[in-house]
């Protein structure tokens, strides 16, 4: 299985700032990389596929980027809606996997 | 637009079947792949396996020796079947849909339901 690492596992910031979010994979995944927000007691939601490219309704503020095996998350001006845990997932090869999360707390 | 919509016994006892479906409204369930997904707090997420439309799946080989997914084009919904469950198997549970680019052969989760929790318990 391919294993995917976030890091960092969480991290504080305040209104307004620029976060980013690593994820590195343990194999090549070319660009076969999503990233999703989830908020406490609530399901994922898809922000990113082909680790750069938005899913509808996503706003621009979100950013990926990467290929191979290392691969970011940015999120400008972070709001308070935008406080939640993040997780990258590869679908280069099955099964498929996901990173262990990056919580993103208000400072 | 599409929405998915789980449901199924929230507790099973252990050493039974735990048995899931997913209704999909909005859309129709033919050329996507659909996905059962679980999450908890030791094991976080954890892929269960997919249908396609035509009834081919591909599964977890953590799962396959006790996993089944069907899909019922008929009624527009897709079902999950975990046997011999644990405690291990509490979880929260939610099915996904996979699309893709046109012309690539690689597909990403785009839809999710909202999940349904799960308890193993006697």
């Amino acid at each position: 299985d391919i294993h995917l690492t976030q890091s960092p596992s969480s991290l504080s910031a305040s209104v307004g700032d620029r976060v980013t979010i690593t994820c590195r994979t343990s194999q090549d995944i070319k660009n076969y990389l999503a990233w999703f927000q989830q908020k406490p007691g609530k399901a994922p939601k898809s922000l990113i596929f082909g680790a750069s490219s938005l899913q509808s309704g996503v706003p621009s503020k979100f950013s990926g980027s990467g290929s191979g095996t290392d691969f970011t998350l940015t999120i400008n001006y972070v709001q308070a809606e935008d406080f939640a845990t993040y997780y990258c997932q590869q679908y280069y090869i099955y099964p498929l996997t996901f990173g262990g999360g990056t919580k993103v707390e208000i400072k | 637009q599409v929405q998915l919509q789980e449901s199924g016994p929230g507790l099973v006892k252990p050493s039974e079947t735990l048995s899931l479906t997913c209704a999909v409204s909005g859309g129709s369930i033919s050329q996507f792949y659909w996905n059962w997904i679980r999450q908890s707090p030791g094991r976080g997420l954890e892929w269960i396996g997919y249908v396609y439309a035509s009834g081919s799946t591909h599964y977890n080989p953590s799962f396959e020796s006790r996993v089944t997914i069907l899909v019922d084009t008929s009624k527009n919904q897709f079902s999950l079947k975990l046997t011999s469950v644990t405690a291990a198997d509490t979880a929260v549970y939610y099915c996904a849909r996979q699309d893709h680019r046109p012309r690539d052969y690689y597909y990403y989760i785009d839809v999710w339901g909202k999940g349904t929790t799960v308890t193993v318990s006697s």
